[in-house]
């Protein structure tokens, strides 16, 4: 199977512009999630998707927002960049939950866009 | 909120055991993850503890005691390839993958 893909790996914005990220999950998966990596705050959850709905939202401002198609491939969209938008940005997706073991939790990370904000 | 505390830094040998620390204040809980993130590369699962008690996995092994709000990951028979970082995560929640991390431990690893 192949993993979750991102794309592009590498962006440069200034600030002001606007920037979206693509995310393609493993096969099968229907939930995506986001999160922002950077330094100073770590691993932070951005947004869930499930079946084309925001299932979860993290502490972010509104100009982060994201969708998902029917295919569960998911964008995030962040307007007017900051430079302290500057992060790695992860997408994972997660399997449908079997009974005992809880795989829910395991969540398949993608290599992330490492966005730059100049 | 949630809001997970650990160590940022251990350095070890090779064959030595390291093991990491996790202690957590959340409002709800469903189980504590960890995963692990080489330099320049994505999270990777490791482990999940549902209940309390030790989890095995090969070298690794994560144990989580709810009452203390405390769970640990060891590494045993270190290697230099686990020189990376590691990250325990609690997902709050039954519904949703909307996963908490702590700020990670840098596991350095020398010959």
């Amino acid at each position: 199977k192949a993993g979750v893909t991102q794309t592009p790996r590498y962006l440069i914005k200034t600030r002001g512009q606007q920037v979206t990220l693509s995310c393609s999950p493993i096969s099968g998966h229907r939930s995506v999630s986001w999160y922002q990596q950077t330094p100073g705050q770590g691993l932070q959850f951005l947004f869930e998707y499930f079946s084309e709905t925001q299932r979860n939202k993290g502490n972010f401002p509104g100009r982060f927002s994201g969708r998902q198609f029917s295919n569960s491939r998911s964008e995030m969209n962040v307007s007017t960049l900051e430079l302290g938008d500057s992060a790695l940005y992860l997408c994972a997706s997660s399997p449908p939950p079997q009974s005992g073991r809880g795989s829910y939790n395991e969540q398949f990370f993608g290599p992330g866009t490492r966005l730059t904000v100049l | 909120g949630q809001s997970l505390e650990q160590p940022s830094e251990v350095t070890a040998v090779e064959g030595a055991i390291v093991q990491i620390n996790c202690t957590y204040q959340t409002s709800g809980f469903y189980g504590l993850s960890w995963y692990q993130q080489h330099d320049g590369g994505a999270p990777t699962f490791l482990s999940y503890n549902a209940l309390d008690g030790l989890e095995e996995t090969g070298r690794f092994s994560s144990f989580l005691s709810r009452s203390d709000s405390y769970g640990y990951l060891l590494l045993q028979e270190l290697q230099m390839k686990d020189s990376a970082s590691y990250f325990c995560a609690v997902l709050p929640g039954a519904a949703g993958n909307k996963l908490t991390f702590g700020g990670g431990t840098r596991v350095l690893v020398k010959p």
